[in-house]
């Protein structure tokens, strides 16, 4: 069975700031991999996703991830932090399985910005 | 608004009541998946349906709880005798392809408090 690890639970950065949030993934077949952005009370919003091809991935909002099979990880970044920026970030990995692909979650990063 | 719609928001229900959460998928997403979110916890994968059809019910509690998704309105996720411990934020998410990883799209969500 897949599973997602993200080892912080917490971080906290000023604004202007590089970030990078960690993920690793254990899954027997080609990761579809994916990070989500969830705002307080809110739903979640793709930031971005990797199915195949170029392991270096752009997302929305100026985030990028790069999948690195040998490690089995797919970390977030971001050269310069905003404090819009402050919320919870999922990373999950997306499992074909019964004709629909379900999605397994990390237990989230909580990122604060100091400003 | 062309985003997945769910309702309600809130919905606080007293121990042994019926809660019902409704989805309605983005326009096109014939789709759906149903999250739950247990406080300080990421999302765990419920159930998978089409229209008319459950194709996937591997994450669904056995007792208490059913989803259906009709040929005509939103999908529904019913919990029966509700207790305490299914507060939680209750996700769904559409998506428009079965049979390869599409990107799954997030409504709001709707908090269930059981008082």
């Amino acid at each position: 069975a897949q599973s997602v690890t993200q080892p912080d639970i917490h971080i906290t950065v000023s604004e202007g700031a590089s970030l990078e949030l960690r993920c690793n993934y254990s899954y027997g077949a080609t990761p579809y991999l994916f990070w989500y952005v969830q705002s307080p009370g809110q739903g979640l919003q793709l930031l971005l996703k990797y199915f195949s091809g170029d392991t270096l991935v752009q997302g929305i909002k100026g985030f990028e991830a790069e999948f690195k099979r040998s490690q089995s990880s797919f970390n977030l970044r971001k050269p310069s932090v905003h404090w819009s920026d402050a919320a919870e970030y999922f990373c999950a990995v997306g499992a074909l399985t019964g004709g629909g692909n379900k999605l397994t979650f990390g237990t989230g990063t909580q990122l604060k910005v100091e400003l | 608004n062309a985003g997945v719609m769910q309702n309600p928001r809130h919905l606080v229900r007293r121990r042994g009541q019926e809660a019902r959460l409704r989805c309605s998928p983005m326009k096109g997403h014939s789709h759906v998946y149903w999250y739950r979110q247990l406080p300080e916890e990421g999302l765990k994968f419920m159930v998978y349906l089409q229209k008319e059809n459950i194709i996937d019910e591997s994450g669904m509690p056995k007792e208490r709880f059913s989803a259906e998704f009709p040929k005509e309105g939103p999908s529904i996720l019913r919990i029966q005798q509700v207790v305490r411990g299914d507060s939680a934020a209750y996700f769904c998410a559409s998506s428009s392809k079965q049979g390869a990883i599409e990107t799954q799209y997030f409504g709001p969500g709707t908090r269930l408090l059981v008082l």
